[in-house]
């Protein structure tokens, strides 16, 4: 079992809806989360930064962890085609742990007009 | 500021062959980062390095080979490429690998790399 697991897809919705995306860890050690959107025949690019449990919201973006479950999850709403991309999750850990961050495989989102 | 670039953006070797693949970052990080990322796999750390002058094994290392003489570059070679090597490789730097603010990995354009 991978250290992060995260459903490949691809998610298919209309413009407008809103998007859960999900990732879950094993690793009790991560403390630090975060998301990187990768566009096609793009590098990835950080897009949220959350740090030990809680909600962040940036614009219509959302990314809320849940350290009790090992789960996180990064919400888009009203989205736009130009979302479209590759979703990838990552997380380090603190105290002691690795800071450099274990990559989810990515979730394929495709947002339709 | 450039960011992170990649040399060359396309190659195609073959089996046997040698190449490098050259990563800059005009930011002042520390951190540098090789990734190659396979359909399904996401992305998996081959070497990376927390200083000028120095190197060490990530996930996958086996078939590479790294150098940061300077600070602002971080070498991929491949002495000899084999066909399980085909990926799109990338790289990354970040200003430290420590807790908090400053650990964000600025990632570069990628190298697509085929080899036959």
């Amino acid at each position: 079992q991978k250290e992060v697991e995260q459903d490949p897809g691809p998610l298919s919705v209309p413009e407008g809806a809103i998007v859960s995306l999900n990732c879950t860890y094993s690793n009790s050690a991560f403390q630090y989360f975060m998301w990187y959107r990768q566009y096609s025949r793009k590098g990835p690019e950080l897009l949220m930064y959350t740090y030990s449990s809680g909600n962040k919201e940036d614009g219509r973006f959302t990314a809320q962890v849940d350290k009790s479950s090992k789960y996180i999850s990064l919400f888009i709403r009203d989205s736009q085609p130009s979302d479209s991309a590759t979703y990838l999750c990552a997380m380090s850990g603190g105290s002691g742990g690795s800071y450099i961050p274990t990559f989810g495989r990515g979730t394929s989102l495709i947002v339709h007009p | 500021n450039a960011g992170v670039t990649q040399t060359p953006k396309f190659r195609v070797l073959k089996t046997g062959q040698s190449m490098t693949l050259l990563c800059a970052q005009d930011m002042n990080h520390e951190y540098m980062y090789w990734y190659r990322q396979d359909p399904g796999m996401g992305l998996r750390l081959i070497h990376y390095s927390v200083g000028e002058g120095t190197t060490a094994k990530g996930e996958v290392p086996d078939g590479y080979n790294v150098s940061r003489l300077k600070k602002q570059n971080f070498l991929l070679g491949l002495e000899s490429a084999a066909p399980s090597q085909t990926s799109v490789y990338f790289c990354a730097s970040s200003y430290s690998s420590g807790a908090g603010v400053g650990n964000e990995q600025f990632f570069g354009p990628g190298t697509r790399l085929t080899v036959l």
